[in-house]
């Protein structure tokens, strides 16, 4: 069964960083793209980056360009989002997503919740 | 990059069907076929039901259907059930390399 679990969200002051984790398990990560969106409490789905199968290739919407970088470590099955200079907009749960079609999303975590406030 | 943009809600009585629209431009749905859609009932995660305009994972009833016209996708939802109500995204592929969602429907069963 493929699973992806988030990890690493909680509450961080404006300005700081944030590191988040996406285990996956029950497929092989390097075989596949991967994302992440996020989701304002009550608002719609943004996508927020990407990343190719080996990591040589990302992608980011404008709103975390430079700020937010996405990585992943094959051998440990895991997808990274390391976010700095965070914002209050930022505030948002925070999925991992697989790109198994073309431009579709097919298994997606449970979600992170950050919360960038003072 | 703008969100699609979406119905904020649509409705109908089980057994009826529902379309939802999904209106891009010409950077996005009306150049490339990677248009999918999204179910996503409240507080869950959210679970691909189209993707590639019209094709349907293995598991999705063939009552969800998907198509496209210009810069316009399309979700059908026949037979309208009572677990089908649920926000559903569209998102698409775009010219800058990115993805983009829809602002979202709230669908509602009567």
């Amino acid at each position: 069964e493929v699973q992806l679990v988030e990890s690493g969200g909680g509450l961080v002051q404006p300005g700081g960083s944030l590191r988040l984790s996406c285990a996956a398990s029950g497929f092989t990560l390097s075989d596949y793209w991967m994302h992440w969106g996020r989701q304002a409490p009550g608002k719609g789905l943004v996508w927020v980056s990407h990343i190719n199968s080996d990591g040589t290739g990302t992608t980011y919407a404008d709103s975390v360009k430079g700020r937010f970088t996405i990585s992943r470590d094959n051998a440990k099955n895991t997808l990274y989002l390391q976010m700095n200079s965070l914002r209050a907009e930022d505030t948002a749960v925070y999925f991992c997503a697989r790109g198994a079609y073309p431009g579709a999303l097919d298994s997606w975590g449970q979600g992170t919740l950050v919360t960038v406030s003072s | 990059q703008s969100a699609l943009t979406q119905p904020p809600s649509v409705s109908g009585s089980p057994g009826q069907s529902v379309t939802i629209s999904c209106t891009g431009t010409s950077s996005d749905v009306g150049s490339y076929d990677r248009v999918s859609w999204y179910q996503q009932p409240p507080g869950t995660a959210p679970k691909l039901m189209i993707y590639e305009v019209s094709n349907r994972p293995s598991g999705v009833p063939d009552r969800f259907s998907g198509s496209k016209s210009g810069n316009t996708a399309s979700l059908t939802i026949s037979g309208l059930q009572a677990e089908d109500e649920a926000d559903y995204y569209c998102s698409s592929y775009t010219s800058s390399h990115t993805y983009v969602f829809g602002t979202g429907t709230k669908v509602t069963v009567l």
